[in-house]
């Protein structure tokens, strides 16, 4: 069984629509939370990041992290044709380094 | 401009025939990873390095080995490529919370026939 769950979709939504990006865990020790966003044949950029549960907003973005529940989520607002991409939730027990663990994927389209 | 290089971007190899892919990265970060991204499975981690002459392995570090002689470089090489290396990569820094950003490379796409 995969330590992070994530639907790997295909997802459209028109123009405008909210769109909610989920991922599930297994490791209780995972502290940190993050967004990755990938465009085609790009490297993932980090969106957001969350530590312990609560939520963070930047601008359209909100991230929410629920760890009673293992379980964590992205929601874009009044989504726009360029957020179509691949978004990926990652995962840390620890704050320094780079030990991270990936969801598959969400590929997200918004269609105009 | 801030930014980490790969080479080569793609190559096909044969089973067996040993080969190295390069990972530099210019803004003197600590962390450098590498990863492989497939798909059905994600990006997983492969190797990471928390400086110089230090690494560890990630998730799926079986049939690849890595080296971190200077900080800036962090070379990944497949001794013996299968075909089930067959994937994209990514090298990865970053300069010391997992909450930084983490630079990726522009990817190597690598097919073992």
């Amino acid at each position: 069984q995969k330590e992070v769950e994530q639907d790997p979709g295909p997802l459209s939504v028109p123009e405008g629509a909210i769109v909610s990006l989920n991922c599930t865990y297994s490791n209780s020790a995972f502290q940190y939370f993050m967004w990755y966003r990938q465009y085609s044949r790009k490297g993932p950029e980090l969106l957001m990041y969350t530590y312990s549960s609560g939520n963070k907003e930047d601008g359209r973005f909100t991230a929410q992290v629920d760890k009673s529940s293992k379980y964590i989520s992205l929601f874009i607002r009044d989504s726009q044709p360029s957020d179509s991409a691949t978004y990926l939730c990652a995962m840390s027990g620890e704050t320094s380094g780079s030990r991270l663990t990936f969801g598959e994927g969400t590929q997200l389209t918004v269609n105009p | 401009e801030a930014q980490v290089t790969q080479n080569p971007r793609y190559l096909i190899t044969v089973t067996g025939k040993k080969l190295t892919v390069t990972c530099s990265q210019n803004m003197n970060h600590e962390y450098m990873s590498w990863y492989r991204q497939d798909p059905g499975l994600g990006l997983r981690q492969i190797y990471y390095s928390m400086n110089v002459e230090v690494t560890d392995k990630g998730d799926v570090p079986e049939g690849y080995k890595v080296s971190r002689k200077e900080k800036r470089n962090f070379p990944l090489i497949l001794e013996s490529p299968s075909p089930n290396q067959t994937s994209l990569y990514f090298c990865a820094s970053n300069p010391d919370s997992v909450t930084d950003t983490q630079y990726f490379g522009p990817g190597t796409r690598l097919t073992v026939l």
